[in-house]
């Protein structure tokens, strides 16, 4: 298994809404990434977890609340989002974060917030 | 800071070759990679570079020269599905030393015509 899954493909939530975003991955990487990407703009990174701690906020609001169940579960919830978090969320892994290790990206979620 | 340049938009021919450049001046470099990502779906590793030099694999080539801060992807024998967004991300240590993370350039926009 060489992919890393995410859930739901779409979502569309109002502001007062909360909901999460799912992501999983059976490689046994140990570092987990969330990131934020516009329409026609690169990835930005959000968060990185290592070892399923926390290592990396991007100075994200606190909104957008990371997850690390198990090593190869990562969330993230959604709670009174505004409407320009409307965007894809995409979910990467890595087997470390170290060395030369590339990082696989999931399908994405995209996101509208109405 | 950290910042990366690649031109916005190219077109190229079938069956040509393609160079795509991308500059970076980061602290902390730590390996550059070349994802390609079709518009819609997620970023796909491409290539990885942490020494000056060329790597080169099947049908794509990528460059790097650390002192001038300069890497390129090579395309060759372009083919239409090749046309895809091409992004240029720069590993590089927090200050600190304590994480590592990517940072993804603005991408490049490939058209690739009959």
């Amino acid at each position: 298994d060489t992919e890393v899954t995410q859930t739901p493909k779409h979502l569309v939530m109002g502001m007062t809404n909360k909901k999460s975003l799912k992501c999983e991955q059976h490689m046994g990487h140990r570092a987990m990434y969330w990131y934020k990407q516009k329409a026609k703009k690169p990835p930005e990174l959000m968060f990185v977890y290592s070892y399923e701690k926390l290592s990396i906020n991007e100075s994200v609001p606190s909104r957008f609340s990371p997850e690390c169940p198990n090593s190869s579960l990562l969330n993230l919830h959604l709670h009174a989002l505004q409407p320009e978090d409307s965007a894809l969320y995409l979910c990467a892994s890595s087997q470390d974060e170290g060395s030369n290790n590339e990082q696989f990206f999931g399908p994405g979620t995209r996101l509208t917030v109405l | 800071g950290q910042n990366i340049d690649q031109p916005t938009e190219m077109t190229a021919t079938e069956g040509a070759i393609v160079q795509i450049n991308c500059t970076y001046q980061t602290s902390g470099f730590n390996g550059l990679f070349w994802y390609q990502q079709h518009a819609g779906e997620a970023p796909t590793f491409l290539s990885y570079n942490v020494l000056d030099g060329l790597e080169e694999k099947g049908r794509f080539s990528s460059f790097l020269s650390r002192s001038k801060g300069y890497s390129y992807l090579l395309l060759k024998e372009l083919q239409m599905k090749d046309s895809a967004s091409y992004l240029c991300a720069v590993r590089a240590w927090e200050t600190g030393g304590a994480t590592n993370k990517l940072i993804f350039g603005t991408g490049t926009l490939l058209a690739v015509q009959p």
